[in-house]
């Protein structure tokens, strides 16, 4: 069946990066575009990109380009997200999805990330 | 980009039925995709493409789309259905997701 698992949770302070993995499984990696989508306590899903993993290629909300960047790795069926320049109010559970075209089909489980001085 | 618009909270007891709306300007041009999300958890896909139920799904859900209103439908509201739902569309001008705000269904 398929699974999507995600790494686990991190504490960043102000400043700092954190890479969030999204592994695979279950069916064929390069088929289905990767998303990434966040949610602050409380608040509602914020859709951050994409990533096809077959080509590499991605695509950015505006509101996170130059600070995000979407990557894959198909030998391990694993694709990636970093975010860089942390700042208090990225604090959130990042949650990565297999789309189906316009729509997310397998959400992982999320990963929740904390950015405290 | 596309806006969104959902009521924060929608309350119905059980049994009865629970119509849960999703605006935006001439959305019945667009494919909705409708999602479920108990607290703590995750969201799950309960409706894609409109109309259309991933297996699993109870058939006491439904969506609909028409104009600038979708809809999701649940029937006979259990405890069970007490969640957040989002409804999201793909934005082609921005080549982008868009969601909602959400909907809180709270089961009386």
């Amino acid at each position: 069946q398929v699974q999507v698992v995600q790494s686990g949770a991190e504490v960043k302070k102000p400043g700092a990066s954190v890479r969030v993995s999204c592994k695979t499984s279950g069916y064929t990696f390069v088929s289905y575009d990767i998303h990434w989508v966040r949610q602050a306590a409380g608040q509602g899903l914020e859709w951050m990109g994409w990533v096809n993993p077959n080509s590499g290629t991605t695509g950015y909300a505006q509101k996170f380009q130059g600070r995000v960047s979407m990557t894959r790795n198909t030998a391990i069926s694993t694709a990636y997200m970093e975010l860089s320049g942390l700042k208090s109010d990225d604090s959130a559970m990042y949650y990565c999805v297999r789309a189906f075209g316009g729509y997310g089909g397998n959400w992982g489980q999320g990963t929740l990330v904390t950015v405290s001085s | 980009s596309f806006v969104l618009t959902q009521a924060p909270s929608v309350s119905v007891a059980p049994g009865q039925t629970a119509r849960i709306t999703c605006g935006g300007d001439n959305i019945g041009s667009q494919s909705v995709h409708w999602y479920q999300q108990k607290p703590g958890q995750a969201p799950i896909l309960v409706v894609y493409t409109d109309d259309i139920r991933p297996s699993g799904i109870p058939e006491r859900l439904s969506g609909s789309n028409s104009g600038n209103t979708a809809t999701l439908t649940i029937d006979r509201v259990e405890a069970g259905d007490e969640a957040d739902y989002y409804c999201q569309v793909w934005d082609s001008s921005s080549d982008q997701w868009v969601f909602g705000g959400g909907t809180k269904l709270a089961v009386l």
